[in-house]
Parts: C-alpha cells; sequence; structure tokens
C-alpha cells in the first residue's frame, strides 16, 4: 500500500485566497483525521471522520476552515480565505476501526499563507 | 499552564544510552496515553500506547504512566542515531470504541539527538 497520500505537499498562497488540502487514506480504513501542527501550538486535532461522515470538529478553528469527505478515498480540508496564522504543517491521517491508536499518517501539507 | 507540559529539548545522548522523555499532565480525566515519534519533515508515527497506570514494554521501548503523579515516561534503552527524532507524548479521556472525547493533547514534544 502506497500509505496516507496528501497533495500538495507545499502550498504558498496570498492572504485571502482560499486553500484547498487533499488526503487519500489507506484503503480500509474507516477513521481519517486532520492535524494541524505549528511550532507554538504544537500538534492539533482539528476533525475526524467515522465511515465518511464528520463526528467531531471541535477542533476547528474557525468558521473559515471546513472538511469534507464524500467517499472513503478521498477527503479535502478548504480554508477561505486564508490567512498567515493559517500557516502550518497540515497532516491527514487513517486507521481501521478498532486501531484508533494506530494511524497512519500522511507526509503533511506545508502551507505558507503570505 | 497548558494541560500537557513537555520539555522541549534538545536532549543530546550518546549511542547506547538509556534515554529518559517525560510529560506531566494537569487533567485528571485523562485515561489513555501514547507516544509518537516523528522524523524531521515527516508525519508522527505511534511508538506505544497505554491504558491507565503501569508499564508497557516494547521491545527496546519502556512506556510509563503513574497517573497518581499525572506523569508519563518513554524510555528508550540502547539508543542508536536513527532514534533521533521529536517525540511527542499525547493524551485522551476516551477512545473511539469506549465512548468519551477522543480529541487528543498533545505535548509540544522534545526533540532527541543520539550521536555515535
Amino acid at each position: 500500500d502506497a500509505g496516507v497520500i496528501q497533495s500538495p505537499r507545499h502550498e504558498v498562497t496570498e492572504m485571502g485566497q482560499e486553500v484547498t488540502l487533499r488526503c487519500k487514506p489507506i484503503s480500509g480504513h474507516d477513521y481519517l483525521f486532520w492535524y494541524r501542527q505549528t511550532m507554538m501550538r504544537g500538534l492539533e486535532l482539528l476533525i475526524y471522520f467515522n465511515n465518511n461522515v464528520p463526528i467531531d470538529d471541535s477542533g476547528m478553528p474557525e468558521d473559515r476552515f471546513s472538511a469534507k469527505m464524500p467517499n472513503a478515498s478521498f477527503s479535502t480540508l478548504k480554508i477561505q480565505p486564508s490567512e498567515p496564522r493559517d500557516s502550518a504543517v497540515y497532516f491527514c491521517a487513517s486507521s481501521p476501526v478498532g486501531e484508533e491508536y494506530e494511524q497512519y499518517f500522511g507526509p503533511g501539507t506545508r502551507l505558507t499563507v503570505t | 499552564q497548558k494541560e500537557v507540559e513537555q520539555d522541549p529539548g534538545p536532549l543530546s545522548v550518546p549511542e547506547g544510552a538509556i534515554v529518559s522523555l517525560n510529560c506531566t499532565y494537569s487533567n485528571s480525566a485523562f485515561q489513555y496515553f501514547m507516544w509518537y515519534r516523528q522524523y524531521s519533515r515527516k508525519g508522527p508515527e505511534l511508538l506505544m500506547y497505554t491504558y491507565s497506570s503501569g508499564n508497557k514494554e516494547d521491545g527496546r521501548f519502556t512506556a510509563q504512566v503513574d497517573k497518581s503523579s499525572k506523569y508519563i515516561s518513554l524510555f528508550i534503552r540502547d539508543s542508536q542515531p536513527s532514534d533521533s527524532a521529536t517525540y511527542l507524548c499525547a493524551m485522551t479521556t476516551g477512545s473511539l470504541l469506549s465512548g468519551g472525547s477522543y480529541i487528543p493533547t498533545f505535548g509540544r514534544g522534545t526533540s532527541l539527538i543520539v550521536h555515535p
């Protein structure tokens, strides 16, 4: 298996622009997680899905952030409009049912908002 | 005070040394404790997880949880240069199967350098 795939790996955009981050989880995994990592705040869970359904989005910082999972093999995290404080590395992870701690992380998307 | 405190380091040790990495926390409701390893510019990978207090061993790694002191540790025996990475602790009050909140709280991570 190729593991969790994220795209793009790097994104540089200007403040106010829409940003869409993409994730393909490992086939057969029922849980998908979106995290954000910064030097100031560390690693934070933003939202997670079970069988394509959002379960807990209490970590989403504000309404500018939204996440969708239209099918079992694809998820997006969208920021609209983007702000410089959104600059971070965004990770997607997936895990099989019953093994929620055995999360497999993708390589991350490094987002820079200027 | 952050809910989970972790010394950022860096912690520099010679190859073969026993490494002790630690986290303290303030929320007594935490029941599940995890350690992740993160190499530079990579995603974290789970090393170990434990439920409640006690010890758990896996090869060169031992995780300890002392809930009375709100203190968790990860020990690495016979450390190798390949162990050089950032180690993150994380904890939750519940699990996805047992219910409760699965939103993990992470420490900031400790940078470990094992030199040959």
